[in-house]
């Protein structure tokens, strides 16, 4: 089973600040399975990338994935007010599993 | 319009079972793997299931394999769970989600989510 840690738990920041977020998994996985998605309270997630670094429809170019072996990171270039909420990380394919979610909180 | 609407939440006893729909519209549902992914009040996400296209595949996370049934009807769009001997920790949001599956594999869209509370 894959497992996805996310780091860190919580990320306190200002507006317009850059914001890195990272995944790390517990065996190699491919990039192409590889998503994150963003929750506000009361919502449903909503995805920003998949394969790891293709932006899905919509979502602002100041989002960014990357991966790097079994460690993958989102980028937020500069904070909006809006990006403020849960960030998860999460696999398909031999086995369907979330990050425990990095919390993006105003500083 | 594109969009996942899952129904059948609600509030049942330890040990009762519940029966959660998600209609589909707008999308060629027999064309997807479809999901269920839940989440515990104030938690994290978790996937529970999923289904392939013509129903031939499907997985379970362990800790509702041989309680949870998913199952899709694609001549009514619809995906179903069918959720048994409910525990107190199965209480969460339950959201439909599709797979969208090709070079990439990935949950595309995804419903509102219907809550689901198991207590006495």
């Amino acid at each position: 089973e894959i497992v996805l840690t996310q780091s860190p738990g919580t990320l306190s920041l200002s507006p317009g600040e850059r914001a890195t977020l990272a995944c790390r998994a517990s065996q190699s996985v491919s990039s192409s399975y590889l998503a994150w998605f963003q929750q506000k309270p009361g919502q449903a997630p909503r995805l920003l990338i998949y394969g790891a670094s293709n932006r899905a429809t919509g979502i602002p170019d100041r989002f960014s994935g990357s991966a790097s072996g079994t460690d993958f990171t989102l980028t937020i270039s500069r904070l909006e007010p809006e990006d403020f909420a849960v960030y998860y990380c999460q696999h398909c394919g031999s086995s369907w599993t979330f990050g425990q979610g990095t919390k993006v909180v105003i500083k | 319009e594109v969009q996942l609407v899952e129904s059948g939440g609600g509030l049942v006893q330890p040990g009762g079972s519940l029966r959660l729909s998600c209609a589909a519209s707008g999308i060629t549902f027999n064309a997807y793997w479809m999901s269920w992914v839940r989440q515990a009040p104030g938690k994290g996400l978790e996937w529970v299931a999923n289904l392939k296209q013509d129903g031939s595949e499907k997985h379970y996370v362990d800790s509702v394999k041989g309680r949870f049934t998913i199952s899709r009807d694609n001549t009514k769009n619809s995906l179903y769970l069918q959720m048994n001997s409910l525990r107190a920790e199965d209480t969460a949001v339950y959201y439909c989600v599709r797979e969208k599956k090709g070079f990439y594999w990935y949950f595309d869209l995804w419903g509102r989510g219907t809550l689901v509370t198991v207590s006495s």
